[in-house]
């Protein structure tokens, strides 16, 4: 079936760095979801964009809706301890039966 | 408003056996999808309810089986359980499915033994 690529698999950072990752299809969508999972829990919502181009930002995250709609984008800046889990993609292509398409996750972890 | 609840949390079972998850979406939401969560990977779509009625399924086996009752609470059911079946459940709620916002619940954890 359908699949999103997002990299990186994972991410080693220090507290305070920026971290950047992306999602990229090959088909073109009309939604980008961004969420984020902390163990043992189920996904929350960070953001939702939902037009080409598309910057939104919710504290420290920002995310972007790819010109291409092919892509989209999450940074974090001055990244803190509590930000480490695993971040996911969600895409609903163009034409979709209400389906929501996954990318495998980034999981993030801070260095001490 | 209350988030998605699912029950049981926890939950430890024999191969073999056969299992029922239950998923009480956020009210006012018709639409709950189910997911697969195994150690390391992303969220594989199961199946997805609205108004009783299943409209999107994912590529698993026959022995993967939901429904969802009138008030929009769902279930789902896997028969004949192998070890591999060990995961973490999610269920998420949206209003209407498709582009609206999914809500997730705390997932329900299986252990196949």
């Amino acid at each position: 079936g359908q699949q999103l690529n997002q990299s990186p698999q994972s991410m080693f950072i220090q507290e305070g760095e920026d971290v950047s990752m992306n999602c990229t299809s090959s088909s073109i969508f009309n939604t980008w979801l961004w969420y984020k999972q902390d163990p043992g829990e189920g996904p929350v919502l960070l953001i939702a964009l939902y037009k080409a181009g598309e910057l939104t930002s919710n504290g420290r995250l920002t995310a972007q809706f790819g010109i291409t709609r092919k892509d989209s984008f999450l940074n974090i800046s001055a990244s803190i301890p509590s930000d480490v889990g695993i971040y996911f993609c969600a895409g609903l292509p163009t034409g979709s039966n209400y389906q929501l398409i996954w990318g495998a996750g980034t999981k993030l972890i801070i260095k001490p | 408003k209350a988030g998605v609840t699912q029950t049981p949390r926890y939950l430890i079972k024999t191969r073999g056996q056969q299992v029922t998850l239950s998923c009480s979406p956020i009210s006012g939401h018709r639409s709950v999808s189910w997911y697969q969560q195994t150690p390391g990977q992303g969220l594989q779509f199961l199946f997805e309810y609205f108004s009783e009625t299943q409209r999107n399924k994912g590529n698993f086996p026959g022995r993967f089986s939901g429904r969802q009752f009138s008030n929009s609470r769902s279930e789902m059911n896997v028969s004949t359980l192998e070890l591999g079946d060990s995961a973490l459940y999610l269920c998420a709620s949206s209003a209407a499915g498709g582009r609206e916002t999914q809500y997730f619940g705390p997932g329900t954890r299986l252990l196949v033994l």
